[in-house]
């Protein structure tokens, strides 16, 4: 199985300001994805992150909030643009090699 | 859209056997059926996956019928720490990646 590092593992951010999540796998895989999860909420699924290609986004999400980097088959990040209170939620990266997949623990994300 | 629909919530007691069941109409032939544990403030972590019939493992069975438009997951004697919220996920294949969308899950209480 794969293990996923992401860092930081929690943040409380100004209003307006940006982050970047970075979402380590210790072993190459095919998908990387990205998940939103709000509090008591399930998981929603942001964008698939694609390998050396522009990350293809779910309905609901666009590029310039949430661009998103994959430069090899271990490594991606999410970065969370000009923040709102309302983008407060845990933010968790996927590593899926044919139809199992693995989840970091998540970055909580506060907006103030 | 999820492709799958279970209860919001169940109530258990210790040493009880627990019986999680999911519904998939739509679910593609070459589809599997796949079951994640969360647990508050951690990523989903993999349970069971089948196809058909039965799997076993663990920590867990899984039964699917023939016509795979449901399944149930069966946790043997519960104990207090498998109060989680159980994901039943189906891959959607529809934009060419198999990804997974989560439904709302079952949050499954067990008490002493």
């Amino acid at each position: 199985s794969a293990v996923i590092s992401q860092k930081p593992s929690r943040d409380i951010c100004q209003r307006g300001t940006s982050l970047t999540i970075q979402c380590q796998v210790d072993s190459q895989v095919t998908m990387m994805f990205w998940y939103r999860q709000q509090p008591g909420q399930s998981l929603t699924l942001i964008a698939t992150a694609n390998q050396g290609s522009e990350a293809t986004y779910e309905s609901g999400f666009v590029i310039d909030k949430f661009p998103i980097s994959r430069p090899n088959l271990t490594f991606s990040t999410l970065t969370v643009s000009n923040m709102s209170p309302e983008d407060s939620s845990i933010y968790l990266c996927s590593a899926q090699e044919n139809t199992e997949a693995f989840f970091g623990q998540g970055t909580r994300l506060t907006v103030v | 859209l999820a492709k799958t629909t279970q209860p919001i919530s169940m109530d258990s007691y210790e040493g009880q056997e627990v019986n999680i069941t999911c519904s998939h109409n739509n679910i593609a032939t070459n589809d599997y059926i796949t079951w994640y544990q969360q647990f508050p403030s951690q990523g989903p972590r993999f349970i069971i996956q089948g196809y058909k019939t039965k799997v076993t493992n663990e920590v867990a069975s899984l039964f699917i019928p023939a016509d795979r438009k449901s399944s149930t997951l069966s946790l043997p004697r519960v104990s207090l720490s498998d109060t989680a919220v159980y994901y039943c996920l189906v891959g959607d294949r529809a934009s060419g990646t198999y990804k997974y969308i989560f439904g709302t899950g079952t949050r499954l209480k067990v008490l002493a």
